[in-house]
Parts: C-alpha cells; structure tokens; sequence
C-alpha cells in the first residue's frame, strides 16, 4: 500500500490550460503539503493544510488553487498554466504541523509546452 | 531567501569510503532533518535531529549539529553504490513550523 500517492505521474500540456493534481495518503496524518521542485532540484512550499484548513500559504499565483475535501485528501489546481509552471510537484504529509518527519509522495512532473 | 545551503553541491566518491555533506540554515530551528531523493523519486526522510541535540547516530548515518553555527552535517559511513542520490537537510522553524529544505548534494558513489 502506498503511504503517499499521487496522479497523474506525468502531465505534459500546453500554454494557457487548466490542470490538476490529485494527492491521497493514508497514513491517517492530519497535515498535508505541496512542495514545487524546479530543474536545478530547489524545493519550495508551497502549501500546508491541517485538518482541511489552510495553515500555509507561500507567495504563490492565484492561478495555483489547493483544495482539501478531508484531511486524508488534498488536491492542487492550476489555471492558465505558464512555461514556468513546468516542474516536479510533490505533496507530502506528517503526522502533524510541528516537529515530525515528511512522507513524500513520488511526484507529478508537469511539461508546460 | 530563507533557503540553507549545502556544501558541496556535488560529491563523488569510491565504494567504501565515507561521505560528509555539510549544511548551513538561517533560522532558529525546532529541529533538522535530512532526506534522500534518488532519481526521479520522492524524497524519504533519514533522520531528525532535535536543536537540543548535538549528535544523533543511526545505522551507517551520522548527523551532527552546532546551533551557534548554524550548521549541520552528514556523515555516511562504509559508502555504497545504492547510496547514490541527493541529500537535503531541512529545518523546522518559525510559528508555522514549515520545513525548509537547503539546495541539496548529488553523491555519487562509484563501484
């Protein structure tokens, strides 16, 4: 069973679309991240939620939307893509906000041509 | 940026040696964290280290850390050729408790 999972793997989309993310973990944890990897493998967050309430917000473009429907779930949307959107986006999540380790889940490399 | 640094970018090293990743933060940290990320994978946690601990060891890794320098390091024992990945430390910090993670290192460890 995986801890962490994330779909799709791979998205590769055109300019000026709309596309999602969706993250599942079931480790029972109450806290959940997006974290944006670039090419040269910098990891930003980006995202945290907390029981389905937003507790981190990065300076981050409108255009990127998570959504958390329960605390097991949390999804990343993003209009209008941009070339620069392309990256790797992993989501995690810990047992709670404080103190504990990260599981990842093993990414979704998004191409924006 | 609130983003640490590691020293050296990259490290390649022969089976059996040891490695030694080095690690520089800015805040004040609750704890430190290292992980692993092989190639085109997720990232897998190793250790935490608490900001009242100085040393913590665990199997083949050992994990030193000097508040007053704001610095921390990795120390792989009796390398192997699965040993090959990038490493990132992390830090715990601020009200919001958010993990940073610093630039990484790329070691590659040559069989």
């Amino acid at each position: 069973d995986t801890a962490v999972s994330q779909t799709p793997k791979y998205l590769v989309t055109q300019m000026g679309n709309d596309k999602s993310i969706k993250c599942e973990q079931n480790l029972g944890h109450d806290t959940m991240y997006w974290y944006k990897q670039d090419s040269k493998k910098f990891l930003k967050i980006m995202f945290s939620y907390n029981n389905k309430e937003l507790i981190i917000n990065e300076t981050v473009p409108n255009r990127f939307s998570p959504k958390s429907p329960d605390k097991a779930h949390l999804n990343l949307h993003i209009n209008s893509l941009e070339l620069g959107d392309s990256a790797v986006y992993f989501c995690a999540s810990s047992q709670t906000t404080s103190q504990g380790e990260l599981f990842f889940g093993e990414g979704s490399r998004l191409t924006v041509l | 940026s609130q983003q640490g640094e590691e020293d050296p970018q990259a490290l390649s090293i022969q089976e059996g040696e040891n490695a030694t990743m080095n690690c520089s933060y800015k805040t004040s940290i609750n704890n430190l964290q290292w992980y692993r990320q092989n190639s085109g994978r997720g990232l897998v946690h190793l250790i935490l280290i608490r900001s009242n601990e100085r040393e913590k060891h665990s199997g083949r890794l050992r994990v030193t850390l000097d508040t007053s320098k704001k610095s921390s390091s990795l120390l792989i024992t009796a390398s192997r050729a699965a040993d090959t990945a990038s490493y990132f430390c992390a830090e715990r910090a601020g009200a919001t408790n958010k993990l940073i993670f610093g630039t990484g290192t790329l070691l590659a460890v040559q069989p």
